[in-house]
This record gives structure tokens, C-alpha cells and sequence, in this order.
């Protein structure tokens, strides 16, 4: 099992520019999130998705949208980049409280 | 107010002392208390779960819970440079889960 994986690994975009980042769980889990972490901020949570078919707003949502394709995969996109959006982005799936984390996307903002 | 402060630090201890960790915590309604460690680079890996205030040990590590004070603790005996990583308390109701800022402590060989 690959567990939660993420792509891309590394990411710099222009300011104003749009991007989707992936993420796919092979674990059967029913929910699924969408983290930033910045220094001294610890994981905040951008989206999440208890279920397939639902998504709700976390603690930092704007400029950004999610799509719950199916059970397995959760993206997240960015419409316009903004240099406020550089960060490391975690995406995790849930099971009974654990959270699975996938190995991150380091995005830049120029 | 955050829902979950931690404190960053630094934190710096000589190899085999142990190791201090702490979270103190504001919403009454989380049900669950876990500790999560991060190397660097790495996604978090969950170390130490608990649901009820007391104690419970895995290892060389200790989780402490107590709902009154609301306040988390992990400690690590006997510590190692590789526990050199960063430690994420984390506390969840129902779908979400908030985490702490995180704190890494430096074990000296």
C-alpha cells in the first residue's frame, strides 16, 4: 500500500498563476483534508471532506477550492497564486481520529 | 486565543534526560488528545493517542492527559538525538482536528 500521496513534490508559480495540487489515499478511508503549514503556525486546515460527496471549510479557506473526485482522490486548487499561499501542503486521511499524512507539496509564490 | 497552544521553544536537553513536552488547550469539547512527530521534510507520523485524562506509556514514551486543567504532556525517557524531530500535539471533536504550533526539541549526544 502507497498510503496518501501527493503531487507534486515542489512547485514555484508567478503570483497570479493557477495550480492543482493532487492527493490519493489506497486505504479506504472515507475522510480526507487539506493542511498548510507555515513556521511557528503549526497544521492548519484549509478544507476537508468527511465523506465523498461533501467538502467543508477549514480554518484558512480562501483562495482555495477542493474537489472530492471519488473516494480516493482530494485536490485542491489554487485560482490566482498569491505570495500569502507559500507553503508546505499536507493532505491526510482520517480513520477513528488517526490521520494518515501524505509526504507534502512545498509551493513557492513569486 | 488559539484552541491549542504549544510552546516552540527552543528546547535543548543532553542525550539520556528526558525529554518535556506540554499543550494546554481552551475548548472543553475535544474528545480526543493525540501527539504527532515530524521529521524534517517528512509528513507527521502519529506517535501517542489517548481519549481519556491519565496516563499511558508506549515504550520510552509517556502521554499525560488531564481534562481539568486542560493541559496534554509527552514524555520521552532515556532520550536520543534521533528523537531530534518536531512534536505536534493535536486534539480533535467529531471531523476536525487542530494542532499545536509544535515544538522540536535538540537532543545533544
Amino acid at each position: 500500500n502507497a498510503g496518501v500521496t501527493q503531487t507534486p513534490k515542489f512547485q514555484v508559480l508567478k503570483t497570479g498563476q493557477s495550480m492543482t495540487l493532487q492527493c490519493a489515499q489506497d486505504m479506504n478511508h472515507n475522510s480526507m483534508y487539506w493542511y498548510r503549514q507555515d513556521p511557528g503556525m503549526g497544521l492548519r486546515l484549509i478544507y476537508y471532506s468527511a465523506s465523498e460527496g461533501t467538502t467543508d471549510k477549514g480554518e484558512v479557506p480562501n483562495g482555495y477550492n477542493v474537489s472530492r473526485l471519488n473516494k480516493r482522490e482530494f485536490s485542491l486548487r489554487l485560482e490566482s497564486a498569491a505570495p500569502s499561499q507559500t507553503s508546505v501542503y499536507f493532505c491526510a486521511s482520517n480513520l477513528y481520529n488517526e490521520q494518515f499524512f501524505g509526504p507534502g507539496t512545498r509551493l513557492t509564490v513569486l | 486565543q488559539k484552541e491549542v497552544e504549544q510552546d516552540p521553544g527552543p528546547l535543548s536537553v543532553p542525550e539520556g534526560a528526558i525529554v518535556s513536552l506540554n499543550c494546554t488547550y481552551s475548548n472543553s469539547a475535544f474528545q480526543y488528545f493525540m501527539w504527532y512527530r515530524q521529521y524534517s521534510r517528512k509528513g507527521p507520523e502519529l506517535l501517542m493517542y489517548t481519549y481519556s485524562s491519565g496516563n499511558k506509556e508506549d515504550g520510552r514514551f509517556t502521554a499525560q492527559v488531564d481534562k481539568s486543567s486542560k493541559y496534554i504532556s509527552l514524555f520521552i525517557r532515556d532520550s536520543q538525538p534521533s528523537d531530534s524531530a518536531t512534536y505536534l500535539c493535536a486534539m480533535s471533536v467529531g471531523f476536525k482536528t487542530i494542532f499545536g504550533a509544535g515544538t522540536r526539541p535538540f537532543v545533544k549526544a
